[in-house]
């Protein structure tokens, strides 16, 4: 079984500066996704940015990016520029590439606060 | 964009009784249902995969008799919590997709809180 490990509870980044959130992820597969979503106080879950394993080339969102070691099962996700808006839980995701609609692994999130 | 909802957006019941939750996929038709649970401060844990006209794939540890899922329309997944009881309160998320592979994006409804009392 896939696993997401988060290591980081809280998080904390002043206004405009960068924060870089990290992740890894434990699988045998060779082909899978992965994301980071956020969830803010009202609990609605919002696709951040996602990553097809199969791409060497690191996705980009705007002010988000993300690091995406393979070999290392590494995926953090760098926030630019931070602003007031981006304090929220943000959870990172595996999701198989196997066939059929595979669901999505989550790890334990990190709380990221947004200092003014 | 693909829009889920979710009713109730919170509810209380009392121990004992049944607790419907519903989950719409409003402008597309979703092959695929995820159901979600989130305990306050945790990770979101898979409960079941609902296909549209099949039964519920359930993952181990959820009771399949407590946590009935329907999914008799491509718009439209339910949960019923039966005889609920204070553990069973939660926030429950539901999740859907267009299609049945796994490149399909997962739209996420906003939730529904339960509480037992």
């Amino acid at each position: 079984a896939q696993t997401v490990t988060q290591s980081q509870p809280e998080m904390s980044v002043q206004e405009a500066e960068t924060v870089t959130l990290s992740c890894t992820y434990d699988t045998s597969e060779s082909d899978y996704y992965l994301f980071w979503y956020k969830q803010p106080p009202s609990r609605q879950m919002i696709l951040v940015i996602r990553q097809e394993a199969y791409k060497q080339q690191n996705a980009t969102e705007n002010r988000f990016s993300v690091n995406f070691q393979k070999a290392a099962k590494s995926f953090s996700l760098k926030i630019s520029d931070s602003q007031l808006g981006d304090a929220a839980m943000y959870f990172c995701a595996y999701r198989s590439a196997r066939s059929g609609n595979t669901p999505l692994v989550f790890g334990k999130g990190t709380r990221l606060s947004v200092i003014a | 964009g693909a829009v889920v909802s979710q009713h109730p957006s919170r509810v209380i019941c009392k121990s004992g009784t049944s607790v419907k939750i519903e989950c719409r996929s409003l402008d597309f038709q979703a092959t695929t249902m995820f159901w979600y649970r989130q305990f306050p401060k945790q990770s979101l844990m898979l409960m079941a995969t609902s296909n549209e006209g099949s039964k519920a794939t359930y993952e181990q540890g959820v009771e399949k008799d407590k946590f009935l899922i329907n999914h008799a329309s491509l718009t439209l997944s339910t949960l019923t919590v039966t005889s609920a009881h204070p553990e069973d309160s939660s926030f429950y998320i539901c999740s859907a997709s267009r299609g049945a592979g796994s490149t399909d994006t997962q739209y996420f409804g906003p939730g529904t809180r339960l509480t037992v009392l």
